[in-house]
């Protein structure tokens, strides 16, 4: 499974943009991008999933460059809601058994 | 539509004693499960999944085991709980090529 990296956390502001960054060098040709937002004490929850070039939801935008070795999760007008935990996950979601594996995520503070 | 039920929603138990976490999903056959931990402010870490009844793969050698007796039916057991089994539990399930969706969660404290 490819492995990820984002930053450990990101402060904002109610009102800005903001993109959290996802590495994942290894990506492999099947391999699709999923991110995932979680509140404390929550489940995870699905936020958006693309496999290249940029894909829009009514609550992001996913951008991935065309060798999708790195995708932005943008976010636009946060406000104090979105204060959450972000995930990036890649890989298959296949019959054969892949496993939803979760980094260490990005925490986003959105201060007023 | 799909849904997801685990429960208890929050346990205490002492050290030493069984545990048995109940998931169960509703709309869906034949769907991939999973059961991870959540440790304080920290990620998540999947503990087992399956792909089908009696199908049990496990992710990290620990103090507890899982079933899938039935094809929407994941339980999580450990004969003897230990301090470090604290935390917060979530069940999951997902079907090919989609993303996956999470229960509310246990939050079980040890002591």
């Amino acid at each position: 499974l490819a492995k990820t990296t984002q930053p450990i956390s990101m402060d904002s502001y109610e009102g800005q943009e903001v993109n959290i960054t996802c590495s994942h060098n290894n990506i492999a040709t099947n391999d699709y991008i999923t991110w995932y937002q979680q509140f404390p004490s929550q489940g995870p929850r699905f936020i958006i999933q693309g496999y290249k070039t940029k894909v829009t939801n009514e609550v992001a935008s996913l951008f991935i460059p065309a060798d999708r070795k790195s995708s932005t999760l943008s976010l636009p007008r946060v406000s104090l809601s979105d204060t959450a935990v972000y995930y990036c996950l890649v890989g298959v979601n296949n019959n054969a058994g892949n496993m939803l594996t979760f980094g260490g995520g990005t925490r986003l503070m959105v201060k007023p | 539509s799909q849904t997801i039920h685990q429960w208890p929603a929050t346990l205490v138990q002492p050290v030493g004693s069984p545990l048995s976490l109940e998931c169960t999903v509703e709309g869906t056959s034949n769907p991939n499960l999973y059961w991870y931990r959540q440790a304080a402010g920290r990620g998540l870490q999947l503990l087992f999944y399956s792909v089908g009844i009696g199908q049990i793969s496990s992710e990290v050698p620990q103090n507890l085991s899982a079933s899938r007796p039935q094809d929407r039916q994941f339980i999580l057991s450990s004969k003897k709980l230990l301090l470090s089994d604290s935390g917060f539990y979530l069940c999951a399930w997902s079907v090919r090529g989609r993303e996956a969706f999470f229960g509310q969660g246990t939050r079980l404290t040890v002591v």
